[in-house]
């Protein structure tokens, strides 16, 4: 049964670009939320999809935008790339039906911005 | 005032020691309260869950969530220098909402 897989696993980009990236949820999971890890903290939330539309968002500007597909994978976009949003990316997956059952995370994309 | 603390460390242990990881929280409708341990270059990897306030325990590792003062600890027994890893505590108020972390605490145990 495979987990939460993300892609790609490591990405370097440069000061203004954008950047999409992508999560699989673990299976029977429907779902997915988004969060993002500096270096030496803990994972801040992003945003959660659920029936493809955002349900939750954290304090990250709109340069942050997401999708979820009708499979339940989803997509993280960041445009206007800044030094600052070098980290990892985490994505999480559960299931609505099981709500009381906790997140199960991928092991990220580390993103390194230049 | 963030709004889940935990000691950064690094904490460093002899193996067979027993480990206590703490977090204190300011939010009084956090319920829900995850501990999750993270390797290098690595997703967090859950622990132990727990609902509201008492103890959970699984194999060398005890969760103990006291609401009243709003303290969750993390307790390894015999640790083992495989548990050497950053821990993570995690809280949310409902089984839908978003999960707030703690900065984590770095653990090395020392054979």
């Amino acid at each position: 049964d495979a987990g939460v897989t993300q892609s790609p696993t490591h990405l370097i980009k440069t000061r203004g670009q954008q950047v999409t990236l992508r999560c699989s949820p673990k299976s029977g999971h429907d779902t997915v939320s988004w969060y993002q890890q500096a270096l030496g903290q803990g994972p801040q939330f992003i945003f959660q999809y659920y029936e493809e539309e955002e349900r939750q968002r954290g304090n990250f500007p709109d340069r942050f935008s997401g999708h979820q597909f009708p499979n339940y994978s989803s997509e993280l976009n960041v445009n206007a790339l800044l030094l600052g949003d070098s980290a990892l990316y985490l994505c999480a997956s559960s299931n609505r039906q099981y709500s009381n059952q906790p997140q199960h995370f991928g092991d990220g994309t580390r993103l390194s911005i230049l | 005032q963030k709004e889940v603390e935990q000691d950064p460390g690094p904490l460093s242990v002899p193996e067979g020691a027993i480990v206590s990881l703490n977090c204190t929280y300011s939010n009084s409708a956090f319920q829900y309260f995850m501990w999750y341990r993270q390797y290098s270059r690595k997703g967090p990897e859950l622990l132990m869950y727990t609902y509201s306030s008492g103890n959970k325990e699984d194999g060398r590792f005890t969760a103990q969530v006291d609401k009243s003062s709003k303290y969750i600890s993390l307790f390894i027994r015999d640790s083992q220098p495989s548990d050497s890893a950053t821990y993570l505590c995690a809280m949310r108020e409902t089984s839908y909402d978003k999960v707030i972390f703690g900065p984590g605490t770095s653990l090395s145990v020392i054979p």
